[in-house]
C-alpha cells in the first residue's frame, strides 16, 4: 500500500526540550512538506523540500528545523526555541510534475508541559 | 502573496439539503485547486482536485468549479448527510510560490 506515515500519532514532551516528528512516503514523490495546524485554524507551511538535501523555509519556520538526507523521509525537529509547539503537525508530499496533488499523513499531535 | 478565503466559517443544515462552500484567491497563477475533508483530529483527505485548465470536476454527490479568472471556487454537496459533517479546506498551488496555501476552513454540521 503507497502511502505516507507519520509517527508517533501522539506525543508528549517537557518544555524545553526538542523532539523529533517522523514522516515516511513510499509514493516515489520529489516534494515533502511539513505543516503546523492550530485549533480552529488553517495549515501553516513549516518547511518544504523540493529534492533530496535541499529544503526551504516555508511561513514559519523559527523554532523547527527538517533534514532531507532520503527521498522517503522528511523527518520535523521542534526545538526548544519554538514558543507555542503544542499543535497538530501534518506531512505531505507531492509529485513535482503532472498533477501537482498533494497527500497528506494522518498527523502527530504534540503536547509540550 | 497569495491569500485564500472560505466562506462560511461554519454551516449547520439538516440533512437533505443541497449546500455550497465558497473559496476565494488573490493570485490567479496556481497550477490547480484542491478541495480536502478533515475529520477531528485526522489528517486530509482530498476530495476534488480540478487543474487551472479545468472549470469543474465531479466525484458522486460532489462538485466542485473554478473560475480561475475572477479567483473562486465552489464546492457543491448534493443531499447532504450527517456522514458529510467535518472541516472543509480548499488550498491552491501556486506557479509562483511552489507551494500550497490553504483556506481556513468551513465547519460543517448536517443534523438528521
Amino acid at each position: 500500500d503507497g502511502g505516507i506515515t507519520q509517527s508517533p500519532k501522539y506525543l508528549f514532551r517537557k518544555e524545553g526540550q526538542n523532539v523529533t516528528l517522523s514522516c515516511e512516503q513510499n509514493l516515489n514523490h520529489d516534494a515533502m512538506y511539513w505543516y503546523r495546524q492550530d485549533p480552529g485554524q488553517g495549515l501553516r507551511l513549516i518547511y518544504y523540500s523540493q529534492i533530496v538535501n535541499d529544503f526551504q523555509k516555508g511561513d514559519i519556520a523559527e523554532g523547527y528545523s527538517v533534514s532531507r538526507e532520503k527521498k522517503e523521509s522528511f523527518p520535523l525537529t521542534v526545538t526548544s526555541a519554538q514558543k507555542n509547539p503544542t499543535a497538530f503537525y501534518l506531512c505531505a508530499s507531492l509529485p513535482t510534475a503532472n498533477s501537482y496533488e498533494q497527500y497528506f499523513g494522518p498527523g502527530t499531535r504534540l503536547t509540550v508541559t | 502573496k497569495q491569500e485564500v478565503t472560505q466562506i462560511p466559517a461554519a454551516l449547520s443544515v439538516p440533512e437533505g439539503e443541497n449546500l455550497v462552500l465558497n473559496c476565494s484567491f488573490t493570485d490567479s497563477a496556481i497550477y490547480n485547486l484542491q478541495w480536502f475533508r478533515q475529520d477531528p483530529g485526522k489528517g486530509l483527505t482530498s476530495l476534488l482536485l480540478i487543474q487551472s485548465s479545468q472549470r469543474e470536476q465531479t466525484s458522486g454527490r460532489l462538485n466542485a468549479s473554478l473560475d480561475k479568472s475572477s479567483g473562486r471556487s465552489t464546492l457543491y454537496i448534493a443531499a447532504s448527510q450527517p456522514g458529510d459533517s467535518a472541516t472543509y479546506l480548499c488550498a491552491v498551488f501556486g506557479t509562483s510560490y511552489g507551494k500550497l496555501t490553504f483556506g481556513q476552513g468551513t465547519i460543517l454540521t448536517v443534523h438528521p
